[in-house]
């Protein structure tokens, strides 16, 4: 299957600080590519969908000033966390989506998840 | 989006086969249905994507009735390394852009033992 990266793996900031987490389609051209957020022993929530050009779509309850998602070619993503605090600690995992070969439908993959910690 | 229900937690044996049931009674005429698994720390990984009747891949198979109105993954001879959340997920795939952003449900805990 694809293979999706982020960067870095895991990052330690300081309250008040901003963090950019990068997330690369690394064999294949993702016009579209989410965020989501995953707090302990709880599922995934979808935070924002970004198409490649465009401004992204935040889902309720995101700050979108707050986590800047900028998706400026077709294999790069970034988020933002702006002004970190320690609620903001959590594990943040990209997904780009693939188009398969004639008649398949889109497949979605995931990066390996970027852990913020905000002391 | 048509909400998923899976049994919270799962236990088996090694070597045994492992089904577990997904509830969509809501889904759409152009939903797929797609299951991960993911590992604790770790990205979802995609284990499998159908839209009818039955699909095998060299991990698992996923069988859809006719109504669709539920799915069966089903993973062969399970060994530790199987222990994972895993989650059934229904959106529209075959299209672009935003449609089809996938929702996660809680997923299904399932844990191997020896």
């Amino acid at each position: 299957g694809a293979v999706v990266s982020q960067h870095p793996s895991r990052v330690i900031c300081k309250s008040g600080t901003s963090v950019k987490i990068e997330c690369r389609s690394l064999d294949f051209q993702a016009t579209t590519m989410f965020w989501y957020r995953q707090f302990p022993k709880q599922s995934l929530m979808l935070m924002a969908t970004s198409n490649e050009g465009s401004k992204a779509t935040y889902e309720q309850g995101v700050e979108k000033d707050k986590f800047l998602i900028n998706h400026a070619s077709l294999t790069l993503s970034t988020l933002t966390v702006t002004s970190a605090h320690p609620e903001d600690s959590s594990f943040y995992i990209c997904s780009a989506r693939d188009y398969g070969t004639s008649g398949r439908a889109y497949e979605q993959y995931f990066g390996p998840g970027t852990r913020l910690t905000v002391t | 989006l048509a909400k998923t229900t899976q049994p919270i937690s799962m236990d088996s044996y090694e070597g045994q086969e492992v089904n577990i049931t997904c509830s969509h009674n809501n889904i759409a005429t152009n939903d797929y249905i797609t299951w991960y698994q993911q590992f604790p720390s770790q990205g979802p990984r995609f284990i499998i994507q159908g839209y009818k009747t039955k699909v095998t891949n060299e991990v698992a198979s996923l069988f859809i009735p006719a109504d669709r109105k539920s799915s069966t993954l089903s993973l062969p001879r399970v060994s530790l390394s199987d222990t994972a959340v895993y989650y059934c997920l229904v959106g529209v795939m075959n299209y672009g852009g935003s449609q089809g952003n996938l929702i996660f449900g809680k997923g299904t805990k399932l844990s191997v033992k020896p």
